[in-house]
């Protein structure tokens, strides 16, 4: 199937610093996600990108569709301990039915 | 309130004895997911349904079963789990809106151990 490449693995960062995680695919998505899994729950969706060069926010989240649809960013601004957990990228692409194909997931550490 | 429920949320299991985690969706979704997660693979697909009746593979089917009788139910089967069936595995629903199958809502996750 399709790669996803999510970096970076891990960050572990001061409170208040912000962070920016990237995805990039060897192939086009239409759509692009973001999602955060907590420990011992499942994915929730953080903010979903729907066009090309795109940028959306959420709270003090900001992502971007790229221009070339084969890839993604998210950036959070001045975290705080609960932004702790993994995030995943996810994209989809409508020709393949519909298919989510995630990366590999960023486990962000918040330092108090 | 909304929510994507799945059973056992723990499971041990031998090799080779069949089982059934089950999946419940309360949204009326059109289309629901299982993933498989494991450490550093991110969540891989196994199955899918975009309606009732209609099921197809994801990325890693191989031992797998599902079926779709009702809108609300997928269970994920495995008729004879091996060691390499270790996961953590989610269900997830969605409903399909113009722009496709996307926003996707994931169940709390089922941890099975296969020894």
């Amino acid at each position: 199937g399709q790669q996803l490449n999510q970096s970076p693995q891990s960050m572990f960062i001061q409170e208040g610093e912000d962070v920016s995680m990237n995805c990039t695919s060897s192939s086009i998505f239409n759509t692009w996600l973001w999602y955060k899994q907590d420990p011992g729950e499942g994915p929730v969706l953080l903010i979903a990108l729907y066009k090309a060069g795109e940028l959306t926010s959420n709270g003090r989240l900001t992502a971007q569709f790229g221009i070339t649809r084969k890839d993604s960013f998210l950036n959070i601004s001045a975290s705080i301990p609960s932004d702790v957990g993994i995030y995943f990228c996810a994209g989809q692409n409508n020709n393949a039915g519909n298919m989510l194909t995630f990366g590999g997931g960023t486990r962000l550490m918040v330092k108090p | 309130e909304a929510q994507v429920t799945q059973n056992p949320r723990y499971l041990i299991t031998v090799t080779g004895k069949k089982l059934t985690v089950t999946c419940s969706q309360n949204m009326n979704h059109e289309y629901m997911s299982w993933y498989r997660q494991d450490p550093g693979l991110g969540l891989r697909q196994i199955y899918y349904s975009m309606n009732v009746e209609v099921t197809d593979k994801g990325d890693v089917p191989e031992g797998y079963k599902v079926s779709r009788k009702e809108k609300r139910n997928f269970p994920l089967i495995l008729e004879s789990p091996s060691p390499n069936q270790t996961s953590l595995y989610f269900c997830a629903s969605s409903p399909i809106g113009l722009a496709g199958v996307n926003e996707q809502f994931f169940g709390p996750g089922t941890r099975l151990t296969v020894l």
